[in-house]
């Protein structure tokens, strides 16, 4: 199957500082992808799906503002957690779609501190 | 809105014995897919068997099948002759076939190999 990469596969960062987290589509192009948050024991929920060349459209409850999505080309979406705060800690997987099955990063996950 | 119903949370199976996993789901659309995922504990999501709601056919790959009941909307998997690296969270999944792609999960189920 295709391959998606997600880098980092773990990160900590303070408190009030910014994360990104990257997601590339190695042997495939990626017009959408998508960003989930995983809570442990649960199951994924959907933030936004970052669309190439445009806005990223965002789930209902989901800070635009805090968690900023970049697909600047079409193999590579960024998610951006701005001013962390221990809340955000978290798994958060990436996926892309190669049609007709979508393929998942390997996740990050993310401990403010 | 489409929704997807796993009502096992957990399931346990002696090791090289059959186990089936449920899925209900509703939805008012005709066409669509049914995936199911695993996540086993490095939590890299991955995909177990995928079925087009057009087809009749169940779908099968290699130990994994599929239950498909379209007319009660029911997506069962079933694990042969289980492994102990079959132990992991199964998802089931909805997508659409047109328009939005994202997909539906519901909530898992944990299964647990007995060796």
């Amino acid at each position: 199957g295709a391959v998606v990469s997600q880098h980092p596969s773990r990160v900590i960062c303070k408190s009030g500082t910014s994360v990104k987290i990257e997601c590339r589509s190695l042997d495939f192009q990626a017009t959408t992808m998508f960003w989930y948050r995983q809570f442990p024991k649960q199951s994924l929920m959907l933030m936004a799906t970052s669309n190439e060349g445009s806005k990223a459209t965002y789930e209902q409850g989901v800070e635009k503002d805090k968690f900023l999505i970049n697909h600047a080309s079409l193999t590579l979406s960024t998610l951006t957690v701005t001013s962390a705060h221990p809340e955000d800690s978290s798994f958060y997987i990436c996926s892309a779609r190669d049609h007709p099955e979508a393929f998942f990063g390997q996740g990050t996950r993310l401990t403010v501190v | 809105a489409q929704t997807v119903t796993q009502s096992q949370p957990e399931m346990s199976v002696q090791e090289a014995e059959t186990v089936t996993l449920s899925c209900t789901y509703d939805t008012s659309e005709s066409d669509y897919y049914l995936f199911w995922y695993k996540q086993p504990p490095s939590r890299q999501m991955i995909l177990v068997i995928r079925q087009e709601a057009y087809k009749q056919q169940n779908a099968t790959e290699n130990r994994f099948s599929v239950n498909f009941q379209k007319a009660a909307k029911s997506f069962s998997l079933k694990i042969s002759d289980s492994q102990l690296g079959d132990a992991a969270m199964y998802f089931c999944a909805y997508r659409s076939y047109f328009g939005n792609e994202k997909l539906t999960f519901g909530t898992g189920t944990r299964l647990t190999i007995i060796p």
